[in-house]
């Protein structure tokens, strides 16, 4: 139950393109929902949040779709850019979740010209 | 003014060795983690300290032993390494005690492999 279930695994967009990354879970306590962007070499950062009260976040090209009754939420990338190729993890948390999040597995994006 | 750091960045050692890890965050955080990246890019927490205190304790092999002497730093001991062991270790930090959804600031990462 505690799982975050991420696809696709990898994801080959060419720039201008939309990049779409999906993620599933089945706790229905969470309550928060983040996506981290990971740079080869570097950290994992956050990209953009979202709470379940709201349906969509936007944050630039960068937009959080959140559907409560199917228990998904995606990322999409508007007019993606070589700069956007990294790793992306949804995660998720909950105030009884014990101070930490639940990630996904990971999805490898690259922007080609 | 690097906000989460660690050392060393690339660690390459033999089975049965001990080594250590450290990390140092200058953002005033009260909670501190230790992450496991394997080759897969999987992200997978280990420990969690909250102002020295430690709380969350994954499912983790009793090798593996982390300290934090202030809540500025949180070190990563492990013994008799294997060749399992051999990933990418994460420190990360965040503000408050159970502020789940406050950011966590990850460092640039250890790469260990065991041989």
């Amino acid at each position: 139950q505690q799982q975050v279930k991420q696809s696709p695994q990898s994801l080959i967009v060419q720039k201008g393109g939309i990049s779409i990354i999906n993620c599933a879970y089945e706790n229905t306590a969470f309550d928060y929902f983040p996506w981290y962007q990971q740079f080869p070499g570097k950290g994992p950062a956050l990209l953009i949040a979202i709470r379940p009260d709201v349906s969509e976040k936007k944050e630039g090209r960068f937009t959080i779709s959140f559907n409560k009754s199917a228990k998904q939420f995606s990322l999409h990338i508007m007019d993606s850019q070589p700069g956007d190729s990294a790793t992306y993890f949804c995660a998720a948390g909950y105030t009884g979740g014990g101070n930490k999040l639940t990630f996904g597995t990971g999805t490898q994006l690259k922007v080609e010209l | 003014d690097t906000a989460v750091s660690q050392t060393p960045k690339y660690l390459v050692t033999q089975m049965g060795n001990d080594k250590s890890i450290k990390c140092e965050q200058n953002l005033g955080h009260d909670t501190m983690y230790w992450y496991k990246q394997d080759s897969k890019k999987f992200l997978k927490i280990m420990f969690s300290y909250n102002n020295k205190e430690l709380i969350i304790n994954e499912t983790v092999p009793n090798r593996f032993s982390p300290k934090s002497p202030d809540k500025a730093h949180l070190n990563l001991h492990i013994n008799s390494l294997e060749l399992g062991d051999s990933a990418v270790y994460f420190c990360a930090s965040r503000r408050g005690g159970a502020s789940y959804n406050s950011p966590l600031h990850f460092g640039n990462g250890t790469r260990l492999t065991v041989t």
